[in-house]
């Protein structure tokens, strides 16, 4: 089976840049997403095709993926950014979810 | 805007099936650029993907290998509608349940969920 690895937790300090990175075997070959998900809420798609923002998504949120590797970056984080972030990606009639990083704003 | 509006009980016993309905407003199930999932979340398995079912000329389904030969999804296209069926349950598959709308257009990206269904098994 296919897995995509994440760091169980960040944290970043307002105003700061946080990464938070996905690996997963030749990830950089397939279209990775990313999703937020706040207490007691569905997840929200914040990323797809590893860079595109959805209507209404803020542009601090942003995207990329090469190698094994795909990485969500939050520029400017702020306390409302506080959330559970999960990586995606398809792989063999199979879709796969990261493990999930809870990012702390500190 | 599309909106997923899940339904179903939230207690089932050991052994017995598993049974949410999602019904569909601001796309329909048929939609050629849809495809229509059930992923559930829990402590131990985190967010898990159960299977999908979509329309291209005729309707396919994919299933998870996890749970296959326990599920079903089927659409409903009178009622706009998708529904799960997981036979068999045991207290491992408690956990919340979504509905998702997988856009072709974002490739593979879930860009609408249902409100979620927390589903315990146990007698």
């Amino acid at each position: 089976s296919y897995d995509l690895t994440q760091p169980p937790s960040v944290s970043v300090s307002p105003g700061q840049t946080a990464s938070i990175t996905c690996s997963g075997d030749k990830l950089g070959d397939k279209f990775a997403c990313w999703y937020q998900q706040k207490p007691g809420q569905s997840p929200v798609l914040l990323i797809y095709q590893d860079t595109k923002r959805p209507s209404g998504i803020p542009e601090r949120f942003s995207g990329s993926n090469s190698g094994n590797t795909a990485t969500l970056t939050i520029s400017g984080t702020q306390a409302i950014d506080e959330a559970d972030y999960y990586c995606q990606a398809w792989d063999i009639n199979t879709y796969v979810f990261g493990t999930g990083t809870k990012v702390t704003v500190l | 805007q599309v909106q997923l509006q899940q339904s179903g009980p939230g207690l089932v016993r050991p052994s017995q099936t598993l049974s949410l309905t999602c019904v569909i407003s601001g796309d329909t199930v048929s939609s050629n650029s849809a495809a229509w999932s059930w992923i559930r979340q829990s402590p131990s398995r985190g967010l898990e993907w159960l299977g999908r079912t979509y329309y291209g000329s005729k309707w396919y389904k994919d299933y998870a290998l996890s749970v296959k030969g326990r599920i079903s999804i089927d659409p409903d296209t009178s009622k706009n509608q998708f529904s799960l069926q997981l036979n068999s349950v045991t207290p491992e598959d408690t956990a919340l349940y979504y509905c998702a709308r997988a856009y072709s257009a974002y490739d593979s990206a879930f860009d609408y969920w249902g409100q979620g269904t927390l589903v315990t098994v146990s007698s």
